[in-house]
């Protein structure tokens, strides 16, 4: 159980283009989703909290309109990099959370290339 | 704040050695406690956690870690390492206050090398 996955595992996509990660829980009912971003080498940092229903919450430095998180049901979440450019080219990994349990669930991540 | 502290970077053991990888975070309450492994390429795998109760806990994989708050510290140990187990290994501290339930913050992680 508690499994989440990512769609897709690897995008390259051209400068200024966007591009749309997505994010399931596919046995629970994540009320929270997380999504991280980790450069090589280094750690995962937090880019926003989303709760289901409700307006992500970005953390400071991360550009809400660049990163537009969307958590319309209880198993998906999706980011979207808007007009994304190579600095963006990263790993992004979301987290999943069901109501009243304090353990996040990773999923695979998803490899962003910008060209 | 709160914060983790992973002091070493790079640890290279050989095969069949102990291990152990050290961890220390600062936050004012008793803290949840996490360890995950990441391969190449891949999402994170948790080994072990503790949120209360016996401070040594036993995970998966033959991994261990004891919470010793007096320390501050939660360190990860395994008696025998296999060459499996070379990967990337984060510690990681989450809380419990409202609105922030779940969020965790991770230490810089640590690349353990395990030699033939």
């Amino acid at each position: 159980g508690a499994v989440v996955s990512q769609h897709p595992s690897w995008v390259i996509c051209k400068s200024g283009t966007s591009v749309k990660i997505e994010c399931r829980s596919l046995d629970f009912q994540a009320t929270t989703m997380f999504w991280y971003r980790q450069f090589p080498k280094q750690s995962l940092m937090l880019m926003a909290t989303s709760n289901e229903g409700s307006k992500a919450t970005y953390e400071q430095g991360v550009e809400k309109d660049k990163f537009l998180i969307n958590h319309a049901s209880l198993t998906l979440s999706t980011l979207t990099v808007t007009s994304a450019h190579p600095e963006d080219s990263s790993f992004y990994i979301c987290s999943a959370r069901a109501q009243g349990y304090n353990e996040q669930f990773f999923g695979p991540g998803t490899r962003l290339t910008v060209l | 704040a709160q914060s983790v502290t992973q002091p070493d970077i790079h640890i290279t053991v050989s095969e069949g050695a102990s291990l152990e990888l050290r961890c220390n975070y600062s936050y004012g309450a008793t803290p949840y406690l996490f360890w995950y492994v990441q391969s190449p390429g891949q999402g994170l795998q948790l080994l072990l956690k503790y949120f209360s109760g016996d401070t040594l806990v036993q995970g998966i994989k033959g991994f261990e870690a004891e919470f010793k708050r007096s320390q501050s510290s939660f360190n990860l140990r395994k008696p025998s390492v296999h060459w499996s187990d070379a990967a990337e290994y984060f510690c990681a501290v989450a809380h419990d206050r409202g609105s922030t339930l779940g969020r965790l913050y991770f230490g810089r992680g640590t690349q353990l090398t395990v030699w033939p």
